[in-house]
């Protein structure tokens, strides 16, 4: 079936520094490729998402670029904030019997420092 | 911007007791999932639900669960008999329309604590 893999964290980085979140997936077919983020006791909030090959999706500074190639959607950013910490999920849109619903990663916690 | 509101935002529970989580998605969607996420691990999804019945259940979906809208704005999730393993923040989402470029929108969450 459907599934995504992301890098494992935690990350930790320095404020400014530039952030990388490695995320692959498997698909039959060309699903939506998403990133959400989970800010620390919130729920999930929709950061980015490409529907098709080389869309870039695009929020807050944050890039993912929708690899055919390289089945990938790598998540960047040029310079992290401390406000950026918090759990990233790369997830896609799995078409199954009863419709669409979404398949996550596992999931990578950044934690910025001042 | 409109929200999927979701309550309680912690419920603990004795084990073997029910449990039902609530949650008012936004007013015009029509398509409704829960999803949960144990401690430490990742979202997994558990059902959708449109036009008043299942469209979709995972494994997880056994027959101690149950969803339904009541009435025209809450979606609930009923846990008939809990085990220590439903322990976990449940998340309800929604969407308006159908289609695998549509993200769904998602509440808060739900911890859920069997004791």
């Amino acid at each position: 079936g459907n599934s995504v893999t992301q890098m494992e964290g935690p990350v930790t980085l320095s404020e400014e520094a530039f952030l990388t979140i490695n995320c692959t997936y498997t698909a039959t077919g060309y699903p939506s490729l998403f990133w959400y983020v989970q800010y620390p006791g919130e729920g999930l909030q929709l950061l980015l998402k490409a529907t098709k090959a080389d869309d870039k999706g695009s929020n807050k500074g944050f890039e993912a670029t929708y690899r055919k190639e390289t089945t990938s959607f790598h998540l960047e950013k040029g310079s992290v904030q401390v406000s950026d910490s918090a759990v990233y999920f790369c997830a896609l849109s799995d078409l199954g019997t009863g419709g669409f619903k979404t398949i996550f990663g596992a999931g990578t916690r950044l934690f910025v420092k001042a | 911007e409109p929200e999927v509101t979701q309550t309680p935002s912690h419920q603990v529970t004795q084990m073997g007791q029910e449990v039902i989580l609530r949650c008012v998605p936004i007013s015009n969607h029509l398509y409704f999932y829960w999803y949960r996420q144990i401690l430490g691990q990742k979202v997994e999804f558990l059902v959708s639900f449109y036009n008043n019945e299942i469209s979709e259940k995972s494994e997880i979906f056994d027959d101690q669960f149950s969803v339904e809208r009541p009435d025209g704005s809450n979606f609930t999730l009923k846990i008939r008999s809990t085990k220590l393993e439903d322990s976990a923040m449940y998340f309800c989402a929604s969407t308006y329309r159908e289609g695998g470029n549509q993200p769904q929108h998602f509440g808060d969450g739900t911890r859920l604590s069997i004791l």
